[in-house]
């Protein structure tokens, strides 16, 4: 089966510009999540759903920063306009209670350098 | 709130050697879950363990093991007969309640094993 699906895997932008991250999570998983990854602040959480509903945003850092997620197989984070600080790698996971008893698990990353 | 320390920023051994990573944690929930992954060279974070607070019995899974001690908040993640694959960063972590909830990270610890 495939697993948790992220593109792209890199990206490059300049200060200003928007960038959407995409994950695809593992196909009969209920939940999807949002961790960012910095050498200064280590693995942090920034936004949770549960069958498609935002359940916890409370680590989105700023109003600049988005997340959808429009149907069971799909979710994007936007950050709209990007700076420098937001350069780091943000991993997307997924699980489910039954099929996967709450592990998550990741997808490969995307690692966005903002210029 | 909770949080999940690993003390041990690096730990460097020879390949054979064992080697134990250390993990203490918080919460104020007396249902919780714990975790451990591995993260490579490569980027990507690779469960390997998931222990619920109601369970402290040890695990051992080939040249890994996990002992979970409520009494001291402690989840120690031992490797047997390190080899220089082991080496990674490995990342201990919390979720709260049912376990469904975002993953609180600790700071990761870098194993080095070297030949």
């Amino acid at each position: 089966d495939a697993g948790v699906i992220q593109s792209p895997r890199h990206e490059v932008t300049e200060m200003g510009q928007e960038v959407t991250l995409r994950c695809k999570p593992i196909s009969g998983h209920d939940y999807l999540f949002w961790y960012r990854q910095t050498m200064m602040r280590g693995l942090e959480l920034l936004i949770y759903f549960n069958n498609n509903v935002p359940i916890d945003d409370s680590g989105m850092p700023e109003d600049r920063f988005s997340a959808k997620m429009p149907n069971a197989s799909f979710s994007t984070l936007k950050i709209q306009p990007s700076e420098p600080r937001d350069s780091a790698v943000y991993f997307c996971a997924s699980s489910d209670e039954n099929l996967a008893k709450n592990i998550q698990y990741f997808g490969a990353g995307t690692r966005l350098s903002v210029l | 709130a909770q949080k999940v320390t690993q003390a041990q920023t690096e730990i460097s051994v020879v390949e054979k050697e064992d080697v134990t990573l250390d993990c203490v944690y918080e919460t104020r929930d007396t249902t919780y879950y714990l975790f451990w992954y591995k993260q490579p060279p490569s980027g990507e974070l690779v469960f390997l363990i998931r222990r619920n607070s109601f369970d402290e019995q040890n695990e051992i899974s080939g040249r890994y093991s996990w002992n979970f001690q409520k009494s001291t908040s402690s989840f120690n993640f031992t490797i047997t007969a390190s080899q220089v694959v082991d080496s990674a960063v490995y990342f201990c972590a919390l979720a709260q309640g049912g376990g469904a909830d975002g993953l609180t990270f600790g700071k990761g610890t870098h194993l080095i094993i070297q030949p």
